[in-house]
């Protein structure tokens, strides 16, 4: 089975600053990877799909990078509202894995 | 603009069954475009991915609760439905609908999601 590991599980930044969160797949995964933005209390909504392609309405401050085994979620500028919990996913898998999750907090 | 909701009971005992209900508006459970899912999530926990259905009652269970779970499709109502035999404290969790959808008819990503709903199991 496919097992997706992120770092950092914690991240303490400031609005303005420009973050960096990877997901590491135990095998090569091609650009079968999905990230997700989870805010407290509410669903998560998908970013980008195919490790690089924004999903419509996503902002462009929000980036995917990566191929094989090694991606990349960036945010270029952080606004208030992306402070919340990121996770990747395998795409196209049953069952489909999640990264252990990615917490963005306020500096 | 598809919208996906959870209902059911948020407080069972264990060994009891629960049962979810997600209905959705704005897309046809009908479509051949979509798959429809059930994921949950401890309290703070991450994401698991427990089943999903096709039009064609096509159904895939996480092998771990293959032997609990089984996942149905109303079309004529247009929701889809989770019951799991046997609950115990472990399943506790915040229950999601999802809807997967195909992009660039090649990758399956869970683009719209329900709000969620609580889940308790507790004598």
């Amino acid at each position: 089975d496919i097992q997706l590991t992120q770092s950092p599980s914690f991240l303490s930044a400031s609005v303005g600053d420009r973050v960096t969160i990877t997901c590491r797949a135990s095998h090569d995964i091609s650009n079968y990877l999905a990230w997700y933005q989870q805010k407290p209390g509410k669903a998560p909504k998908l970013l980008i799909y195919a490790a690089s392609t924004l999903q419509s309405g996503v902002p462009s401050r929000f980036s995917g990078s990566g191929s094989g085994t090694d991606f990349t979620l960036a945010i270029s500028s952080l606004q208030r509202e992306d402070f919340a919990t990121y996770y990747c996913q395998k795409l196209n898998t049953y069952p489909p894995p999640f990264g252990q999750g990615t917490r963005l907090e306020i500096k | 603009q598809v919208q996906l909701q959870e209902s059911g009971p948020g407080l069972l005992k264990p060994s009891q069954t629960l049962s979810l209900t997600c209905n959705v508006s704005g897309a046809s459970v009908s479509s051949g475009s979509y798959y429809w899912s059930w994921l949950r999530q401890p309290a703070g926990k991450g994401l698991e991915w427990l089943g999903r259905i096709y039009t064609s009652g096509i159904t895939n269970y996480s092998p771990s609760l293959k032997s609990r779970l089984t996942i149905s499709l109303d079309t004529s109502k247009n929701f889809f439905s989770l019951r799991l035999t046997s609950v115990t404290a472990t399943d506790t969790a915040v229950y999601y609908c999802a809807r997967d959808m195909y992009y660039d008819s090649r990758y399956l990503a869970f683009d719209s999601w329900g709000q969620g709903t609580l889940v308790t199991v507790s004598s």
